[in-house]
């Protein structure tokens, strides 16, 4: 069966430290991969998303970054983190428009 | 983009007692999903449903693509029903827009 994992679970950085954040889908191939945010509140933002291994599309400019330098690895990164980066990260999976989103356990990161 | 809006914003029920959720959105879709987030964050698909009606268990699910809404039920409410309920929308093979959701409390 298809799991998902996402890594660390809570994570406390400091003003302009680096950021780097995995998520790992098992059972699967060729996943479309997702990385939202939620912030403060519920709303769900997406940021990137990528269908294939080196494909990304950024859907809001801002000092994060995305990679997915294996299939079913989709990895997010910053070089320094502001104060508005705090929130949960939630990684997610699918196999094509067709087929509904399974989601990661979250990581709640919290920028001090 | 597409816009989605979800009401009420916030229900408070009785334990036993029926709720009907909402969602409106502003364009066609062929994706919607229906999803759940427990007081710990995880986020659980209840329905992929784009179109028509699904059930499972207690909870069952409209859509009426025609119209641009569709309709989450709730039956027979339970404590463990609480949490934060989102619809999320895609059309072609754009991600899923998610909307602002309907905070559910049900107290004993």
């Amino acid at each position: 069966s298809q799991t998902i994992h996402q890594w660390p679970a809570t994570l406390v950085q400091p003003v302009g430290s680096p950021l780097s954040l995995e998520c790992t889908v098992e059972g699967t191939s060729n996943p479309n991969l997702y990385w939202y945010r939620q912030a403060a509140g519920r709303g769900l933002q997406l940021l990137f998303y990528s269908v294939g291994i080196g494909q990304i599309s950024s859907e809001v400019p801002q000092n994060l970054s995305a990679s997915r330098p294996q299939d079913r690895q989709f990895i997010l990164s910053s070089k320094k983190l502001l104060l508005s980066d705090s929130g949960f990260y939630l990684c997610a999976w699918n196999l094509g428009s067709a087929y509904g989103y399974t989601f990661g356990s979250g990581t709640r990161l919290t920028v001090v | 983009g597409i816009q989605v809006e979800q009401s009420p914003p916030d229900l408070i029920l009785q334990e036993g007692a029926n709720s009907t959720l909402r969602c409106n959105f502003s364009d066609s879709v062929n994706n919607l999903q229906w999803f759940h987030q427990n007081p710990w964050g995880q986020l659980i698909n209840l329905f992929y449903i784009p179109s028509g009606t699904k059930q499972n268990g207690r909870l069952s699910a409209t859509t009426v693509a025609t119209e641009r809404y569709s309709l989450l039920y709730i039956s027979s409410s339970q404590t463990t029903d609480s949490g934060v309920y989102f619809c999320a929308v895609g059309s072609g093979n754009t991600p899923l827009v998610f909307g602002k959701g309907t905070r559910l409390s049900v107290i004993a």
